[in-house]
C-alpha cells in the first residue's frame, strides 16, 4: 500500500544533539513538507519540498535542516540551535497538480531532556 | 502573505445535530486550494474534505460539506448529524503558490470539537 513512512515514532534525546527524523514516501509525489505541532495547538511549517535538491524555509525553520536528495525521502534534522525542540513532527505530501489530500505520515514525537 | 484563520478554540455540539466550524482564508494567488482534516487524541491527521478555488459547487464528502464563499474568502465545515466520534481537533488548511511561485500549505490553529450525548 502507497502511504507515508516516519521513523522513529518516538524518540528522546538530551539537550545539545542534533537528531534526525526520516520521512519516506511511495506514492511518486514530488511535493513533501515538515510541520511541527505542540500540545493544544496548530501544525506550523518547518521546511518544504517540490523537487529533489530544492526546498523552501517554512514559517518556523530556524534551527532546523532538510535534504532532498531523492523524491522518496525527505529526512528533518533538528539541531541544537533549535531552543525548544521537544514537540510532534508531522511529515506530509501532495500529489501531482497539488489538488485533492495532502497525505500525511504517522508523526515522530521528540522529547528532548 | 497567505493567512489561515479559525476563530473557535472550542465548539460543543449535542449528539445528532449539525454544526459549522469557521474558516476565513488570505491568499494573493487566484489558484488555491483548502483542505479539513480531523486529528484525534491519537494524532493522526485524517483528510476530510477538499475544496479548489476554481470549483463551482460546495465539496462534499457524506456527513460533511465545505461551504465554500470565495467573495467572503471563507471554507466553513459543516458537520451534519454529529457522532461522538466526531469529538477532535478540526484543523483548516490552504495549498497555494503566493510564496515565491512554491506550492505551500499553510493551517489554522485548530477548533476542538466536542459532542455531547
Amino acid at each position: 500500500d502507497g502511504g507515508i513512512t516516519q521513523s522513529p515514532k518516538y524518540l528522546f534525546r538530551k539537550e545539545g544533539q542534533n537528531v534526525t527524523l526520516s520521512c519516506e514516501q511511495n506514492l511518486n509525489h514530488d511535493a513533501m513538507y515538515w510541520y511541527r505541532q505542540d500540545p493544544g495547538q496548530g501544525l506550523r511549517l518547518i521546511y518544504y519540498s517540490q523537487i529533489v535538491n530544492d526546498f523552501q524555509k517554512g514559517d518556523i525553520a530556524e534551527g532546523y535542516s532538510v535534504s532532498r536528495e531523492k523524491k522518496e525521502s525527505f529526512p528533518l534534522t533538528v539541531t541544537s540551535a533549535q531552543k525548544n525542540p521537544t514537540a510532534f513532527y508531522l511529515c506530509a505530501s501532495i500529489g501531482q497538480g497539488w489538488a485533492g489530500e495532502l497525505f500525511f505520515g504517522e508523526g515522530s514525537r521528540l522529547t528532548v531532556l | 502573505a497567505q493567512k489561515i484563520t479559525q476563530t473557535q478554540p472550542g465548539m460543543f455540539v449535542q449528539e445528532k445535530e449539525a454544526v459549522t466550524l469557521d474558516c476565513t482564508y488570505d491568499t494573493s494567488d487566484p489558484s488555491y486550494g483548502l483542505f479539513w482534516y480531523k486529528q484525534p487524541s491519537s494524532g493522526e491527521m485524517i483528510f476530510l474534505i477538499y475544496q479548489g478555488s476554481y470549483d463551482q459547487q460546495n465539496a462534499t464528502e457524506g456527513r460533511y460539506s465545505l461551504n465554500f464563499q470565495k467573495a467572503r474568502k471563507s471554507a466553513n465545515l459543516v458537520i451534519s448529524a454529529s457522532q461522538l466520534g466526531d469529538s477532535a481537533m478540526y484543523f483548516c488548511a490552504m495549498r497555494d503558490s503566493s510564496s515565491g511561485g512554491y506550492q505551500k500549505v499553510t493551517f489554522g490553529t485548530g477548533t476542538k470539537l466536542q459532542v455531547i450525548p
